[in-house]
């Protein structure tokens, strides 16, 4: 696609409930990045993927966070048992593998109830 | 120390002004350096990448320091609508590209 799309934009969900936050990167950009950025805070690495591969995991706060991504393109990040704490705006980028800045979906808006 | 640190802010400044800010990175293997802008509840966007020499776009200028370590982002005329958060990004090329975002410098333009 022309930009990163992530889905849902907003999703409220009660505490203890899985979630799964989808990220369609740009089409040929082989590097996706997830970010976590709580109101007010700056940008929290998560997880990086080069290919299906995720060689950088150690942003993961928890066993309740997983991700994965499939065919070198569309990533979900899971969090399991969501507690209040995990509510924050998700944010995917992703980049060529060779350099170039990177560009952002707008993010998905998680509120856990 | 932090991988990447910057100054949050805010910076309150008149419009018109010229205004600066600095970002310094500790890691010196770092290649690739950018500055992102983010508006309120928006993601963060590309406002330039900082290339050794110096680059300029418009009223923006970024420059790289690689002996002190430093990236800068000036903003000469400053506009209401350069309001936002501006992202200092330094990336460590190679084969795994391990990307650092700093916490951003909030700045607030008044008329």
């Amino acid at each position: 696609g022309a930009g990163v799309s992530q889905s849902p934009s907003n999703k409220v969900t009660e505490k203890g409930k899985d979630v799964e936050l989808r990220c369609d990167p740009i089409s040929g950009h082989t590097a996706l990045y997830w970010y976590r950025q709580s109101l007010g805070q700056g940008l929290e690495f998560l997880i990086y993927f080069q290919g299906n591969s995720a060689p950088d995991k150690s942003g993961l706060p928890s066993d309740r966070f997983s991700a994965e991504r499939t065919g070198g393109s569309v990533s979900t990040l899971t969090i399991q048992r969501t507690q209040q704490e995990d509510s924050a705006v998700y944010l995917c980028a992703s980049s060529l593998a060779q350099g170039g800045g990177y560009t952002f979906g707008s993010g998905t808006r998680l509120t856990v109830v | 120390r932090k991988e990447v640190e910057q100054d949050p802010g805010p910076f309150n400044v008149p419009e018109g002004a010229t205004v600066a800010f600095n970002c310094t990175y500790s890691n010196s293997a770092s290649q690739s350096f950018f500055w992102y802008r983010q508006d309120c509840r928006k993601e963060p966007k590309l406002l330039m990448s900082v290339y050794s020499s110096g680059n300029e776009d418009g009223r923006f200028t970024a420059q790289l320091n690689r002996a002190s370590q430093y990236i800068s982002l000036l903003i000469r005329d400053s506009k209401l609508s350069d309001s936002a958060t501006y992202l200092c990004v330094v990336r460590v090329s190679g084969g795994y590209q391990k990307v650092t975002f700093g916490i951003g410098t909030k700045l607030q333009v008044i008329p």
